[in-house]
């Protein structure tokens, strides 16, 4: 029973290149959520999804996309990093029409330099 | 416009000791409140939640508390265990929006010392 995965763990980039980073959950659930985390400002909510094919910005989302083509996928992408988005990304999953908590993956620690 | 605030950055206490984690937030009609725990390295895992129905919610050694009035909530651990340091996240959700979104705070990181 994985829960969320998240793809890769660790990564460096140079300024301007891109990336893809994967959620996968395998519990079923509706709802998907990006959040950064960065010293002294908590989880960032960037994009969330309610649900596949279905995107909305959170608190954050400058200079980042995302897709939900399939249910249990949630991508988040980098057109062109900037070193301010050096971050620890977390990913989370939740079930849709129950108040319950969300499940979270590992998270990716991003460099960009 | 932080809609969820915990003001106290870190928190130090003493194993056995209470240790008390407090989060603020703005708007009246959030109503359900959350507390995740984070160890380095690893994502934040759901600790103890409650409905704004309700003004405690238990759960072994840990008591959520909320008062509305003053838009304030509380976590109590007792006893405290050097095993509970660790970065303790409120998270607030307002039932009936579109998405679903949960909003985090800050985050208080806890020191239990032996």
């Amino acid at each position: 029973n994985a829960g969320v995965t998240q793809t890769p763990k660790f990564r460096v980039l140079k300024t301007g290149q891109s990336m893809t980073l994967l959620c996968a959950q395998d519990m079923n659930h509706e709802y998907m959520y990006w959040y950064r985390q960065d010293p002294g400002m908590g989880l960032r909510l960037i994009h969330y999804s309610v649900g596949e094919g279905t995107t909305a910005k959170g608190e954050v989302p400058d200079g980042y996309n995302v897709s939900r083509l399939k249910k249990q996928n949630f991508l988040l992408g980098l057109e062109s990093a900037a070193p301010s988005q050096t971050s620890v990304y977390f990913c989370a999953s939740r079930l849709q029409g129950t108040v319950t908590e969300a499940f979270f993956g590992q998270g990716t620690r991003l460099t960009v330099v | 416009d932080q809609q969820v605030k915990q003001n106290s950055p870190s928190l130090s206490v003493q194993e056995g000791r209470i240790s008390i984690l407090n989060c603020d937030y703005t708007n009246s009609m959030f109503d359900y409140f959350l507390w995740y725990k984070k160890y380095p390295a690893e994502g934040p895992t759901f600790l103890i939640s409650i409905s704004s129905i309700k003004d405690k919610n238990e759960d072994g050694r840990f008591t959520v508390f909320l008062n509305k009035s003053a838009k304030h909530l509380s976590l109590h651990i007792v006893p405290s265990q050097p095993g509970d340091s660790a970065v303790y996240f409120c998270a607030v959700y307002l039932r009936g929006t579109s998405y679903g979104k949960l909003t985090f705070g800050q985050g208080t990181i806890l020191t239990v010392h032996p």
